[in-house]
């Protein structure tokens, strides 16, 4: 099993849908989790971060945390074609000082 | 305030020849990591630096990999001698004081490697 997995898509949504992206994790100790969004061609940008069960919200961006089903997930409301990217799930596991990245899911937002 | 400065942004190299790769973090980072990138892969650590320490390199292969980050700041990968599959992005990373985990971290732009 691996130690952090994501639908690898590609998710197709049209513009202005809400967008959601899944991830779950195996550690049950991890304690922070993270969002990056990768355009093609350029490095990973961290988006959002939650640590605590339930949601935080950031602008059109809402993260939604639940540690008992070891699950994570991104919402993006009124999906833009600039949207467009792969979004990577990260987990800060438990034994070391590090980030554990999914594979990551492509999002398309046809306009 | 400078991001992660990563060079060279691309390089192509034939198969058995030697590569380095250099990183120079955000300014008061102690903490620098180098991850591999494949193409469709998320990122996966190969090493990870507090300070001038290398407190994690259990993914590094170490026969043909090697690293480091001499005065603390900047740190440089190098691969001798160099194969086909070791064709991918090699990103660098920063954190503060070992808060990577917990504040997650600036990548800089990744040094896209071509072995043929």
């Amino acid at each position: 099993q691996k130690e952090v997995e994501q639908n690898s898509g590609p998710l197709s949504v049209p513009e202005g849908a809400i967008a959601s992206l899944n991830c779950t994790y195996s550690d049950r100790g991890s304690q922070s989790f993270f969002w990056y969004r990768q355009y093609s061609g350029k490095s990973p940008e961290l988006i959002m971060f939650i640590y605590s069960n339930g949601d935080k919200e950031d602008g059109r961006f809402t993260a939604q945390l639940n540690k008992a089903s070891q699950y994570v997930s991104l919402l993006i409301r009124d999906s833009q074609p600039s949207d467009s990217a792969t979004y990577l799930c990260a987990v800060n596991i438990k034994y070391g000082n590090k980030l554990v990245f999914g594979a990551g899911t492509i999002l398309r937002v046809k306009s | 305030e400078a991001g992660v400065v990563q060079s060279p942004r691309y390089k192509i190299i034939e198969k058995k020849q030697p590569v380095a790769f250099w990183c120079n973090p955000i300014s008061g980072h102690n903490t620098l990591y180098w991850y591999l990138q494949n193409l469709g892969q998320g990122p996966e650590l190969l090493i990870r630096y507090e300070n001038e320490e290398a407190v994690d390199d259990s993914q590094l292969p170490k026969d043909r990999f090697s690293a480091e980050r001499l005065k603390g700041v900047d740190s440089t990968l190098k691969i001798q001698p160099a194969e086909l599959g070791d064709s991918a992005v090699y990103l660098c990373a920063s954190s503060q004081e070992g808060r990577g985990g917990g504040y997650g971290y600036t990548f800089g732009s990744g040094t896209r490697l071509t072995v043929v």
